[in-house]
């Protein structure tokens, strides 16, 4: 079993529709959490930290389920420039807080 | 303005002919990490390092060497490439390394060993 795995997707929606993600882990220890968006060929970038409680940022929610050991990212109101692969990323504070990363969620918004 | 650099940005090589990869950071980060990005597979971390002089092997360390003499470099090396090691590679830095903050990558090295 992978240690962070993500729907590869691709998730095909219309502009301004609402869309969810979900995230597992497999590491009870883990302790930090994100989402990185990746762009076609570029490189990765923060999106957002992801909080126990839960943290919203503009059109974008991200929420922990510890005991569930999952993480969700839900994006409103979708725009084109939506479109992109989200990284879920986990940190399990083992052999030198490595980051490992899920797979990748692709999305594509159209008109 | 704060980045991390990758140099070269594209290679093709054959095997077995040693190259080296530069990542260079100019935000006095103490972090440094090397991942390969394979289709399926995810972003795997080969190699990482702590602070000069303190490195250490990530998921996927074999067939590659690093090395850390200056906070701000930190050099992917391949003695002998060979076709599995064709891949996107990222070089990223983060502050501290504590897992807690933003790690910021660099542009990416599209590598095809013949």
């Amino acid at each position: 079993r992978k240690e962070v795995e993500q729907d590869p997707g691709p998730f095909n929606v219309p502009e301004g529709a609402t869309v969810a993600f979900n995230c597992t882990y497999s590491n009870s220890a883990s302790q930090s959490f994100f989402w990185y968006r990746q762009d076609c060929r570029k490189e990765p970038k923060l999106l957002m930290s992801v909080y126990s409680s839960g943290n919203e940022d503009g059109r974008f929610t991200a929420q922990l389920n510890r005991a569930s050991q999952y993480i969700s990212l839900l994006i409103r109101d979708s725009k084109l420039s939506d479109s992109a692969t989200y990284l879920c990323v986990v940190n399990s504070y083992n052999a030198g807080n490595m980051l490992t990363f899920g797979g990748g969620t692709r999305l594509m918004v159209k008109p | 303005e704060a980045q991390v650099t990758q140099n070269p940005r594209y290679l093709i090589t054959v095997t077995g002919k040693k190259l080296t990869v530069t990542c260079s950071q100019n935000m006095n980060h103490e972090y440094m990490s090397w991942y390969r990005q394979d289709p399926g597979l995810g972003l795997r971390q080969i190699y990482y390092s702590m602070n000069v002089e303190v490195t250490d092997k990530g998921d996927v360390p074999e067939g590659y060497k690093v090395s850390r003499k200056e906070k701000r470099n930190f050099p992917l090396i391949l003695e002998s490439p060979s076709p599995n090691q064709t891949s996107l590679y990222f070089c990223a830095s983060s502050l501290s390394g504590t897992g807690q903050e933003t790690q910021y990558f660099g542009p990416g090295t599209r590598l095809l060993v013949l």
